[in-house]
């Protein structure tokens, strides 16, 4: 069984630049998230998504972060205009179920570094 | 105040030693439990999930929760280099939450 998958892996933009970030669950996964991790730090919830519908997205910055999970399947997160406490790895996992007690699992991530 | 705090670390034991990770969680309401593992440059892996007060073993690891105690830990026995990593305690969120609230992780750190 394939892993969830995300792209890219790494980046680097300038402060004020946008950027965007793609996120493939694992197949027949229901509910998906994505983490910021900053360096030293937990991995903090961004949004979680069940099928297509946002279930949280208190922590989201909705001034400067999007995501969307159209269909259901994958998902991207965007960041426009970038600061440099941006900097850190974004990461998404996926779990079976919706009830929360399922394992997540999560992707490689991808790191960013804004200058 | 932290909803899930750990001793930062690092912790380091002697090959063959027993390691003890520690992770106390400030929301009654939790249901579950994770135990991850983060090497350096890497996405966390699931360890061990506890959902009921008392033990639970899988090989090298046990998983201990106290609900009353609002606390939870892992031990893991005949400690090896390739341990050393991470250990990031997780707890879901209350009724209206249900993603993970992470710790900021203990590294651990096994010297042969």
């Amino acid at each position: 069984e394939a892993g969830v998958a995300q792209s890219p892996r790494y980046k680097i933009i300038e402060k004020r630049q946008s950027v965007a970030f793609w996120c493939n669950p694992i197949s027949g996964h229901a509910t998906l998230y994505w983490y910021q991790q900053i360096l030293g730090q937990g991995p903090k919830l961004l949004i979680q998504f069940q099928n297509n519908g946002v279930v949280d997205d208190s922590q989201l910055p909705k001034d400067r972060f999007s995501a969307e999970r159209l269909k259901g399947v994958d998902s991207t997160l965007k960041i426009q205009p970038a600061k440099l406490e941006d900097s850190a790895v974004y990461l998404c996992a996926s779990s079976f179920g919706t009830s929360g007690l399922e394992t997540q699992y999560f992707g490689p991530g991808t790191r960013l570094l804004v200058l | 105040q932290k909803e899930v705090e750990q001793n930062s670390g690092p912790l380091s034991v002697p090959e063959g030693a027993i390691a003890s990770l520690n992770c106390t969680y400030s929301d009654r309401g939790s249901q579950s439990f994770f135990w991850y593992r983060q090497y350096s440059g890497k996405s966390p892996e699931l360890i061990m999930s506890i959902y009921s007060n008392g033990d639970k073993e899988d090989g090298r690891f046990t998983a201990q929760l106290n609900k009353a105690s609002q606390y939870v830990s892992l031990l893991i026995r005949d400690s090896q280099p390739s341990d050393s990593a991470t250990y990031l305690c997780a707890v879901n969120g209350d009724t209206g939450r249900r993603a993970l609230t992470f710790g900021s992780g203990t590294r651990l750190q096994v010297q042969p």
